[in-house]
């Protein structure tokens, strides 16, 4: 059974804070992991798609690394904005040779205040 | 360009029915997936279509299928009913590939049986 663990599961921090979370998944048959944003009353919205070890995406003060051998990715926000309150999700992809599997953590939630 | 639209919004049914979802992709893309998200499992991965044909799928029992049609609209349907089956239906459509590139996420459909 393939299992995606994120952690924290909530986090609260004040309007500045830089902070990071951590998404973990298997290491054997890596495919490919995504991070979106979910903020309330909206639908998903993609982040990042990482699918190289060592990878490293950036997008505005946010930024993703991750590490294929270990099965661990990090998301970092830099300087929280309340904007950033959302859940943030990881989906990871494995590769069989019948077909896909993509598992999605449960979220680690995240509130800024101002 | 329009986003991922879904049909309907939201949708009341009892146990034992069957019901039918609809999505329509963003114009140009061809992978069209399909997700259940529920309070106690999180957002779980149903299937994914491509060119008319199911390329991936999660693991839900066979009440749960879908199509998709020449123009890349997709429908997906859940027969009988059951209590646990009242959850949010994303739909998110890419380019090419559920895996390899961005997703958008359409608004979803808000399915409760009763």
């Amino acid at each position: 059974i393939l299992n995606v663990e994120q952690s924290p599961q909530s986090l609260h921090v004040q309007e500045g804070d830089s902070t990071n979370f951590t998404c973990s998944f298997p290491s054997s048959n890596f495919y490919a992991l995504h991070w979106y944003r979910w903020e309330t009353a909206k639908s998903p919205e993609a982040l990042f798609v990482m699918t190289l070890n060592g990878d490293e995406k950036k997008k505005g003060r946010i930024s993703a690394t991750l590490n294929t051998k270990e099965g661990y990715s990090y998301l970092y926000i830099k300087g929280s904005q309340p904007e950033d309150s959302a859940t943030y999700l990881c989906a990871f992809i494995s590769y069989y040779n019948q077909g896909g599997k993509l598992i999605f953590g449960q979220g680690t939630e995240l509130s800024v205040k101002p | 360009k329009a986003g991922v639209t879904q049909t309907p919004r939201y949708l009341i049914k009892t146990r034992g029915q069957q019901v039918t979802l609809s999505c329509s992709p963003i114009s140009g893309h061809r992978s069209v997936s399909w997700y259940q998200q529920t309070p106690g499992q999180g957002l779980q991965f149903l299937f994914e279509y491509f060119s008319e044909t199911q390329r991936n799928k999660g693991n839900f029992p066979g009440r749960f299928s879908g199509r998709q049609f020449s123009n890349s609209r997709s429908e997906m349907n859940v027969s009988t009913l059951e209590l646990g089956d009242s959850a949010l239906y994303l739909c998110a459509s890419s380019l090419e590939s559920a895996y390899q590139e961005t997703q958008y996420f359409g608004p979803g459909t808000r399915l409760l049986v009763l």
